[in-house]
């Protein structure tokens, strides 16, 4: 079976550090692979998402970024977080847009 | 692009069956989805519907009319464990991506 892996489960950085959040899946080649970010009470908010190594689509820009060096293994950064950059991230796989499976989140405090 | 609306909270009492709604505008159409978050947890997958008329697994159903752009999440006897937000999401006409709503805050009461 499928699993995703995400972390760390907690994170609190400085405005002005950088930043990097590793998810891997285990379990199936070549997924769709996406980060969420949802802030306090609200919906999940699409950063990006990749259809394979290297592929990276972008919906919000911002001071994020994504790299996919592996196929099964999703990286977000950042070089210098800003408080604007708190919230829960969230790494998802998922096919045909069926059932995505969500990791467990990192919960990111910018202070 | 994509929008959904669903009501913010849905108050229900145990044993009780509560529907909650969710209104679409997409510039393609995939499927529209339902997840289920807890406090503090990730969202697991509840139901697809693909095409229009209702699904159902267990005590959960999902209906969805592709004319209408409207879907609904119907949850029947309801147990506190069901105090949850959930989600209504889109899926776009390449398939590569969800678009999620707000998401409904449901609490079911004693």
């Amino acid at each position: 079976s499928q699993t995703i892996h995400q972390w760390p489960a907690t994170l609190v950085q400085p405005v002005g550090s950088p930043l990097s959040l590793e998810c891997t899946v285990e379990g199936t080649s070549n997924p769709n692979l996406y980060w969420y970010r949802q802030a306090a009470g609200r919906g999940l908010q699409l950063l990006f998402y990749s259809v394979g190594i290297g592929q990276i689509s972008s919906e919000v820009p911002q001071n994020l970024s994504a790299s996919r060096p592996q196929d099964r293994q999703f990286i977000l950064s950042s070089k210098k977080l800003l408080l604007s950059d708190s919230g829960f991230y969230l790494c998802a796989w998922g096919e045909n847009n069926y059932g995505y499976t969500f990791g467990s989140g990192t919960r990111l405090t910018v202070v | 692009g994509q929008s959904l609306e669903q009501p913010s909270e849905v108050t229900a009492v145990e044993g009780a069956i509560v529907q909650i709604n969710c209104t679409y505008q997409t510039s393609g159409f995939y499927g529209l989805s339902w997840y289920q978050q807890h406090d503090g947890g990730a969202p697991t997958f509840l139901s697809y519907n693909a095409l229009d008329g209702l699904e159902e697994t267990g005590r959960f159903s999902s209906f969805l009319s592709r004319s209408d752009s409207y879907g609904y999440l119907l949850l029947q006897e309801l147990q506190m464990k069901d105090s949850a937000s959930y989600f209504c999401a889109v899926g776009d006409n390449a398939g590569n991506m969800l678009t999620f709503g707000g998401g409904t805050r449901l609490m079911v009461k004693p």
